[in-house]
């Protein structure tokens, strides 16, 4: 399954499936970027970064795709599983050496058994 | 220690009152943030403390109130609030290095204001 961020919020996805989580940011001096993934009632979990000197990183399960040219970054989960179920944010870094990071809107993921 | 701790969970009070938030982190990170999140939305950044200064206030009301006693501890002070403060108050912490900064969230407090 895949999601377009701010234009289709929420994603089901079959559970073993791979899933792409879409986010289009908005700074082209941007040169960070982070995943995290939000349970309900938790705070934000890191899940992966990538700078802009790269176009791909992977982790375990998961990996990040960035395409300055338009703007795009994605998340791909690999088989995904029932605890994938949560809010998905990309997070871009807009002023560096102040750390001050800016969120997406968010993608629900939910695993479908 | 690899994590970033918030107390009290949840806090419920007037607008009238008085009260804090505490975050505490074990890492020896060197910056701190306060994040406000509503429901269905994403963190909103407050405050960030780099080397225990105030480096960044994104023009928060006067009736939040940081303080960063020390480079572990982190404090929201908060009076005189109203019923739309309330929300999830997130405390984060980062390294401050200059690749792959990180940032690590705790719980956080999810704030009622009656």
């Amino acid at each position: 399954g895949e999601s377009v961020g701010l234009h289709l919020p929420t994603l089901s996805v079959q559970e073993g499936d791979n899933s792409i989580i879409n986010c289009a940011y908005s700074n082209s001096a941007s040169d960070y970027f982070i995943w995290y993934k939000q349970e309900s009632g938790k705070g934000p979990q890191f899940i992966i970064d990538i700078r802009s000197n790269m176009d791909k990183r992977q982790g375990q399960r998961v990996t990040v795709l960035l395409n300055k040219t338009v703007k795009h970054l994605s998340l791909q989960i690999a088989a995904t599983q029932p605890g994938d179920s949560a809010v998905y944010f990309c997070a871009e870094n807009t002023d560096f050496g102040n750390e001050k990071l800016t969120f997406g809107t968010g993608t629900r993921l939910t695993i479908i058994p | 220690d690899t994590e970033v701790t918030q107390t009290p969970k949840h806090l419920v009070m007037g607008m009238t009152n008085k009260k804090s938030l505490k975050c505490e982190q074990h890492m020896g990170h060197r910056a701190m943030y306060w994040y406000k999140q509503k429901a269905k939305k994403p963190p909103e950044l407050m405050f960030v403390y780099s080397y225990e200064k105030l480096s960044i206030n994104e023009s928060v009301p006067s009736r939040f109130s940081p303080e960063c006693p020390n480079s572990s501890l982190l404090n929201l002070h908060l009076h005189a609030l109203q019923p739309e403060d309330s929300a999830l108050y997130l405390c984060a912490s980062s390294r401050l290095a200059r690749s792959y900064n990180e940032q690590f969230f705790g719980p956080g407090t999810r704030l009622t204001v009656l």
